[in-house]
């Protein structure tokens, strides 16, 4: 399976926005960006994914780099509920896969009142 | 739907005696999973059912470990004559089917060998 990189921790404030980066510089063209994050004590949540284009949804948005080498989870307003580990994941859809994730350590996220 | 249920919680076994999981995922998701996470660690996939079939199994599942989805719905993990180092928190999740964006997860049975 590809290999992500992420930082270790993070901090943000409440109500500003954070950028949490990954690199995956041997990403695959079967290979979707996905993203889950893990509040403690939780299993893990599922964010966002996206192969190729920015995506948006209710949590996130997704930027993908061009090369695909790269990749930027943004959360517009962080709220203190946000506070978690968020895994940037390489998925491949191949069937011979299973599709199962592989998680790395994660980033932590600490989100400062 | 109340998403994917894992039971017990919490089981605290003597080092030696076996236990069992049972996962109930989202009715109608054909795939489940299992995964176990140590502490400060992200999760670490274990195994994989596509409907009742186990097709895939790591490494890490030693020949302590068994899983079985005998009908395609829920799934039991059971770990024989265990160890201090089984102690973990064990993940099930489940998808609707292999293109999914999401799986989901349960909250986890915690594991402690004593």
């Amino acid at each position: 399976d590809a290999k992500t990189t992420q930082p270790n921790s993070m901090e943000s404030n409440e109500e500003e926005p954070v950028h949490l980066p990954c690199n995956h510089s041997t990403i695959s063209g079967t290979d979707y960006i996905h993203w889950y994050r893990q509040l403690p004590s939780q299993g893990p949540e599922y964010v966002i994914h996206g192969l190729t284009s920015n995506v948006n949804n209710r949590m996130a948005s997704l930027a993908i780099a061009e090369d695909r080498k790269s990749s930027t989870l943004i959360l517009h307003r962080a709220t203190l509920r946000d506070a978690a580990v968020y895994y940037c994941i390489l998925r491949d859809v191949g069937e011979t896969s299973g599709s199962r994730l592989t998680f790395g350590e994660g980033t932590q996220l600490t989100v400062n009142p | 739907d109340t998403g994917v249920s894992q039971n017990p919680r919490h089981k605290i076994t003597k080092r030696g005696q076996n236990v069992t999981f049972r996962c109930d995922p989202i009715s109608e998701h054909n795939r489940l999973y299992w995964y176990r996470q140590t502490l400060g660690q992200g999760p670490e996939f274990l195994t994989y059912f596509q409907n009742e079939a186990q097709l895939e199994k790591s490494r890490l599942l030693s020949d302590r470990f068994s899983a079985e989805r005998p009908k395609g719905s829920f799934s039991t993990l059971e770990i024989q004559r265990t160890e201090q180092g089984d102690s973990a928190m064990y993940l099930c999740a489940s998808s609707r089917d292999p293109t999914g964006a999401e799986a989901f997860f349960g909250q986890g049975t915690r594991l402690t060998v004593v």
